[in-house]
């Protein structure tokens, strides 16, 4: 159990383009959900938590209009990466969690963007 | 002062060998702490959650947990080639589901 999808896996786009990526909880309804961005050999970066039904929480220095989230359903989060410059292009990895499991966060798989 | 950090590694133990990894946290209130793996270009898979102070076992690895100490460790026995990877001690250190990441450990087992 504790299955987590991401869409797609990969994508390549022009600078200035927008793209969305998804991310499913496949076997449980997903409380919250967060999205992150990894660079190379770097740590996890949080960037914004997200609620079903309510606004994304951002952390700070994110961007929230380059950087949008929607948390449409209990079991569905998108983050759409607005005007792509080459500096977004980057790991970005959405993990979710339930109430009744604890704090634990269960990871999808990433996406890797890169941005041209 | 980080409110989780590991040795960053690299730790290169041979095959067979018991790898040790270790884990500080800076809130005392953490509640919760978990280890990650994450192998090279993927994302984090949870290996070990812990709540109580003690030790935890699952199959080869054992998470200890000390919260007067503020830390937590991993133990991975008889270690394998596919443990090679990198190892994240995460923390939740509020009741806001988030949780704090320290920058992982990286393990290389040899063969």
């Amino acid at each position: 159990g504790a299955v987590v999808s991401q869409h797609p896996s990969w994508v390549i786009c022009k600078s200035g383009t927008s793209v969305k990526i998804e991310c499913r909880s496949l076997d449980f309804q997903a409380t919250t959900m967060f999205w992150y961005r990894q660079f190379p050999k770097q740590s996890l970066m949080l960037m914004a938590t997200s609620n079903e039904g309510s606004k994304a929480t951002y952390e700070q220095g994110v961007e929230k209009d380059k950087f949008l989230i929607n948390h449409a359903s209990l079991t569905l989060s998108t983050l759409t990466v607005t005007s792509a410059h080459p500096e977004d292009s980057s790991f970005y990895i959405c993990s979710a969690t339930t109430t009744v499991r604890g704090y634990e966060q269960y990871f999808g798989p990433g996406t890797r963007l890169t941005v041209t | 002062q980080k409110e989780v950090e590991q040795n960053s590694g690299p730790l290169s133990v041979p095959e067979g060998a018991i790898a040790s990894l270790n884990c500080t946290y800076s809130d005392r209130g953490s509640q919760s702490f978990f280890w990650y793996r994450q192998y090279s270009g993927k994302s984090p898979e949870l290996i070990m959650f812990i709540y109580s102070n003690g030790d935890k076992e699952d199959g080869r690895f054992t998470a200890q947990l000390n919260k007067a100490s503020q830390y937590v460790s991993l133990l991975i026995r008889d270690s394998q080639p596919s443990d090679s990877a990198t190892y994240l001690c995460a923390v939740n250190t509020a009741n806001d589901y988030k949780l704090s990441f320290g920058a992982g450990t990286t393990v290389t087992v040899r063969a």
